[in-house]
This record gives C-alpha cells, sequence and structure tokens, in this order.
C-alpha cells in the first residue's frame, strides 16, 4: 500500500486560513487521494477526495500537484471546531477499500 | 438510524474475560469495517465484510479475535481472555455499494479498558 507523509502537527489561528500538506510519492494512477478528520472523542470523518482536478465542498478545498505527488487540505477559514486530527490516505480503486491511517496532522486552532 | 451505531461506548474488563463489541451500521450498507486504535496513533484495519461474508480478516492481531455479521447488517467483535494489550478505541465503519469511495462513514467507538 502507498503510504503518505504529514507534519505530526500544525498550529493556526482562528478565522485564518489553513494549508495542510501531504506527501505521497509511490501513489499510483488509480489511487485516489481521501481525506479524514478526527475530533477528540469521535470516530473520523470523511471531509474530501480527489484523483487529479482540485476539488471544493462545503467543508474544505483540496489542492492536488500536477504530478500527483502531493496534495494540500485548505480550510478556508479555522474555528475552533477544527480543532482535530487530519488523515491523508490514498484509497485505491482496485483494493477492498480498507484505509490505511498514518499518524496524521494534529491541528491546533487558537482563539 | 442515521449514523453508525457502537456499543457499549465505554468497556472496563478484567485480564481474562472475554468482551463483545457491537456495531450498527447504517440501513442497507454493504461494506463493513473494523478498526483498531491506540492511544494517540492512527486507526489500524481489522478486518472487513461484504454483507455477511468476512472477506478480509488479515488484521486481526491473533485467534483470540473473533468477528461476525452473520445477517449482514449487525456485527460483533468478540475478544476472549482479553489481554493489558487489547485495550483501545474499537471503530466500526460502513460504505454502501461504493467500497467507501464517498467516504466511510465511522461510529464513535468502544473505548476498552483491561485492568
Amino acid at each position: 500500500d502507498a503510504k503518505t507523509t504529514q507534519p505530526n502537527s500544525m498550529e493556526s489561528n482562528e478565522e485564518e486560513p489553513v494549508h495542510l500538506p501531504c506527501n505521497h510519492s509511490t501513489i499510483s494512477g488509480t489511487d485516489y487521494i481521501h481525506w479524514y478528520r478526527q475530533l477528540p472523542s469521535q470516530g473520523p470523518e470523511y471531509v474530501i477526495h480527489g484523483l487529479t482536478s482540485n476539488v471544493n465542498n462545503r467543508m474544505a478545498s483540496l489542492a492536488i500537484a500536477e504530478d500527483r505527488k502531493s496534495s494540500t487540505l485548505i480550510l478556508h477559514r479555522a474555528t475552533l471546531r477544527d480543532a482535530a486530527v487530519y488523515y491523508c490516505i490514498l484509497h485505491g480503486s482496485s483494493n477492498t477499500g480498507k484505509l490505511i491511517f498514518g499518524q496524521g496532522t494534529t491541528l491546533q486552532v487558537k482563539p | 438510524g442515521a449514523g453508525v451505531s457502537q456499543s457499549p461506548r465505554y468497556k472496563v474488563a478484567k485480564r481474562g474475560q472475554d468482551v463483545a463489541l457491537r456495531c450498527d451500521p447504517i440501513s442497507g450498507h454493504v461494506s463493513l469495517f473494523w478498526y483498531q486504535q491506540a492511544l494517540g496513533q492512527g486507526p489500524e484495519f481489522l478486518t472487513y465484510f461484504q454483507n455477511e461474508a468476512q472477506l478480509d480478516k488479515s488484521g486481526l492481531p491473533s485467534d483470540r479475535f473473533f468477528a461476525e455479521r452473520p445477517e449482514g447488517s449487525v456485527s460483533t467483535l468478540k475478544i476472549q481472555r482479553t489481554q493489558q494489550e487489547d485495550s483501545a478505541v474499537y471503530l466500526c465503519a460502513s460504505s454502501s455499494w461504493d467500497r467507501g469511495f464517498y467516504g466511510y462513514t465511522f461510529g464513535s467507538g468502544t473505548r476498552l479498558t483491561v485492568v
């Protein structure tokens, strides 16, 4: 399974944008890039996914590098409720769909 | 229900005791996964069901761990003769036909503490 690399932790101020990076240099052509986040004492929550093009939804935006070896999750205006662990995961279309979680990035949001 | 429900929310077991953890997936969801999350770590895959068929159990750490989903809906994860290293949060996730392509829905987990 292809691996992802993320910083252990990041800090942001409330109301400011946050860019969470992820490296996935061994990504295969059929792997989709998925992001989940996990708030304290809760299960992970799906955020967004993409293949090649940048994606937007109500929660966040996903910017994917042209060579697909890295991506960035963008929270446009961080709130205190966005404090969580963010996981970048490669989801292969050919496997059972199991998710391989890394350590993720712990995002702290300061008021 | 609207989400994935897991029970109990918390479980304290004495070492050597057997435990059973329940997962109620979203109605109609075909795929069901169990994950184990140790403190400070990301979730780790345990096993996968498609309807009632257990298609992948490669993540179960030992033969003390057993999972079933007899009617393709509710699933139970059973741990026999619990050990201290089994202390973790056990998460259940489900998705429809898309195998999680559009995102899995996770429950809030069962926190198991073995004393």
